[in-house]
């Protein structure tokens, strides 16, 4: 089955920029989305389709996706970005959908 | 507002079944793909099943194939997701969630149901 990697946690001070990764076998041939989720509460999509944001999503979140690399980037970052972030793909060979295993952004 | 509103979730001991349901507002369910996902206790988001707006067609995680069974009642916009043979590991907040219109990714979701699956 399709596997979906992402790094466990990554640090950012607040105005920087973090950069979550989302790494899949030519995952650059599949649309991939993005959640964000908060001690709690129900996950938020932020990205959909490699780098579209939903209405109402700052236009700090950002994607991209090329090769074997999807990459949420948080720009000028917040302490309110602190939260849990998951990519996800659907995978047309199994038809399952494969969501990463969360990647914890901590706002230092 | 598009809303959707989980119920159901319960302590069910090994081996039992549990019903759940989602209840839809706000949009025309029957023109969306709907999803379930869980979460397990301090753990990641696991994708469980979908079911197609239109033909109803359904796709399970290797998981909890043969066990679970999505449907869709168009005429009561609602989701349900039938859990038999339950077993530990299916304990889990389960989220109700749609998917997009021109976008498979998942643009609502509820605010979960908690499953405990413990003797």
């Amino acid at each position: 089955s399709y596997v979906l990697t992402q790094p466990p946690s990554v640090s950012v001070a607040p105005g920087q920029t973090a950069r979550i990764t989302c790494g899949g076998n030519n995952i650059g041939s599949k649309s991939v989305h993005w959640y964000q989720q908060k001690p709690g509460q129900a996950p938020v999509l932020v990205v959909h389709d490699d780098s579209d944001r939903p209405s109402g999503i700052p236009e700090r979140f950002s994607g991209s996706n090329s090769g074997n690399t999807a990459t949420l980037t948080i720009s000028r970052v917040e302490a309110g970005d602190e939260a849990d972030y998951y990519c996800h793909v659907w995978d047309s060979n199994s038809h399952h959908y494969v969501f990463g295993i969360g990647t914890k952004v901590t706002v230092l | 507002e598009v809303q959707l509103l989980e119920s159901g979730g319960d302590l069910v001991q090994p081996g039992g079944s549990l019903r759940l349901s989602c209840a839809a507002s706000g949009f025309t369910f029957n023109n969306y793909a709907m999803n379930w996902v869980r979460q397990a206790p301090g753990k990641g988001l696991e994708w469980v099943t979908a079911i197609s707006g239109s033909d109803e067609t359904t796709y399970y995680a290797d998981s909890v194939k043969g066990r679970f069974t999505i449907s869709r009642d168009e005429s009561k916009s609602t989701l349900s997701l039938q859990m038999n043979s339950l077993r530990a590991e299916d304990t889990a907040v389960y989220y109700c969630a749609r998917e997009g219109a021109t976008t498979t990714g998942l643009d609502c979701w509820g605010q979960g149901t908690l499953v405990t699956v413990s003797s």
